[in-house]
């Protein structure tokens, strides 16, 4: 079975300072991985997938992820943190079954919080 | 464009009632999946419709039921509430076909406390 875990349930960071948001995955077969953020009270809005080719994804908001196999990592990345990217942050990978039905694992999430 | 759109945003239902959730999809989009994420979780996989049918189930209990419509809207049913029912139950869309890559795209959620 496909799993993400997020292994830190928060980070603080100061403004302008860069960030990272730490997911390790266990996949069989190639890894479909994504990022997804979360504001207070909304749904989760889509950031970044990567599903093949360069290990540096760019997504919205000037977020980034790199991919490294070797680590089974998909660290979430930014260099310089705003105080409106505070919001709760979740890793997800894809799970498949024979059928073709596809959907995400998520990742238990990590609070973001950005100090001014 | 209109996202994924779900109703209501919120409720509150009392132990042992019935709950109807609705969705409907992103345009274009043929896929249903329902999530539950209890406070301060991550979401967790229910089902998945497609063409009418439950195309995979997450370990939920036969009391969580859903329907998928010929105009790809669903439902999500739960009977026989319980106070562990409470959370956020969000619906996200997706295409079927060689060029779906996951991706889902999320509503805002309907917001379920059980008193």
């Amino acid at each position: 079975a496909q799993s993400v875990a997020q292994p830190e349930d928060q980070v603080n960071v100061a403004e302008g300072n860069p960030l990272t948001v730490k997911c390790t995955y266990s996949v069989s077969g190639n890894p479909y991985l994504f990022w997804y953020v979360q504001y207070p009270n909304r749904g989760l809005q889509f950031l970044l997938k990567y599903i093949t080719g360069d290990n540096l994804v760019k997504g919205s908001y000037g977020f980034e992820a790199e991919f490294n196999k070797s680590q089974t990592s998909f660290h979430l990345k930014k260099p310089s943190a705003l105080v409106s990217d505070s919001a709760l942050y979740f890793c997800a990978v894809r799970d498949y079954d024979q059928t073709g039905a596809n959907n995400l694992f998520f990742g238990t999430g990590t609070r973001l919080t950005v100090i001014p | 464009d209109a996202g994924v759109t779900q109703s209501p945003t919120h409720l509150i239902k009392t132990r042992g009632q019935q709950v109807t959730l609705r969705c409907s999809p992103k345009s274009g989009h043929d896929t249903v999946s329902w999530y539950q994420q209890a406070l301060g979780q991550g979401p967790q996989f229910i089902f998945q419709y497609y063409e009418e049918e439950e195309r995979q189930r997450g370990n939920f209990p036969d009391r969580f039921s859903g329907h998928q419509f010929p105009n790809y809207s669903s439902e999500l049913n739960v009977n026989a509430l319980l106070l562990g029912d409470s959370a956020l139950y969000l619906c996200a869309s997706s295409r079927q076909g060689r060029r779906n890559t996951g991706e889902l795209f999320f509503g805002e959620g309907s917001r379920l406390t059980v008193l």
